[in-house]
């Protein structure tokens, strides 16, 4: 079946860039996603990126997908504290759009 | 606007008990899940409904029921709750095109 996985946790400076990492499996995969959940709230779109495209930029945000090897990539630039939070990959199938399969999700701290 | 709306947000349960969790959506979205969320495990998908009267098991539906009477409902039923289940429970609705899910606040869960 579908499978995503994620890095647990990533450390960063404040200022540095986050990178976070992600796998997947289902090679029909059209949409592809990134949630964050800051603490004690449900999770909020970041941004998605549409399976036949390989990067998109949104303001410090960039998704590459590398669609050949099944991997996506978050890159958050000049990361600030409130960029603290867990961030989820998810993929939606060919199939159905209301099954989307999430990671285990990656906890980003910053260190000053 | 309301978006998704889930009741309880909290619950304590005795093994064996059975209890619904409520989810309502007023944006006339034709997709809605419910997801649960475990440290370390993400959010793993339970149950889905692509529309009234449809629905189908997602990653882990055992334990679990779901109808899908109306549109805005998708209420999710715990027959006989075991300690297994104390997690945060997501709903969430989505519509048409790109998939965005849109979350409810969670409930969380406690059986004892």
């Amino acid at each position: 079946g579908e499978d995503v996985e994620q890095s647990l946790f990533l450390s960063v400076r404040e200022g540095d860039s986050s990178v976070i990492n992600c796998t997947y499996t289902d090679s029909s995969s059209t949409y592809l996603y990134w949630y964050k959940q800051e603490p004690g709230a449900g999770l909020q779109l970041l941004t998605y990126i549409f399976s036949n495209m390989d990067m998109k930029q949104d303001q410090r945000l960039t998704v590459l997908l590398n669609k050949k090897d099944k991997h996506l990539s978050l890159r958050i630039a000049d990361t600030q504290t409130g960029d603290s939070a867990i961030y989820f990959c998810a993929e939606r199938g060919y199939s159905s759009a209301s099954k989307i399969i999430f990671g285990s999700g990656t906890r980003l701290s910053i260190r000053p | 606007n309301a978006g998704v709306t889930q009741t309880p947000k909290f619950q304590v349960l005795k093994t064996g008990q059975s209890m619904t969790l409520q989810c309502a959506q007023d944006m006339n979205h034709e997709y809605m899940s419910w997801y649960r969320q475990d440290p370390g495990m993400g959010l793993r998908l339970i149950h889905y409904s692509v529309g009234a009267g449809i629905t189908d098991q997602g990653e882990v539906p055992n334990g679990y029921n779901v109808s899908r009477s109306t549109t805005e409902d998708f209420p999710l039923r715990l027959l006989s709750a075991a300690p297994s289940q104390t997690s945060v429970y997501f709903c969430a609705s989505t519509p048409l095109g790109t998939g965005e899910l849109f979350f409810g606040e969670g409930s969380r869960l406690t059986v004892l």
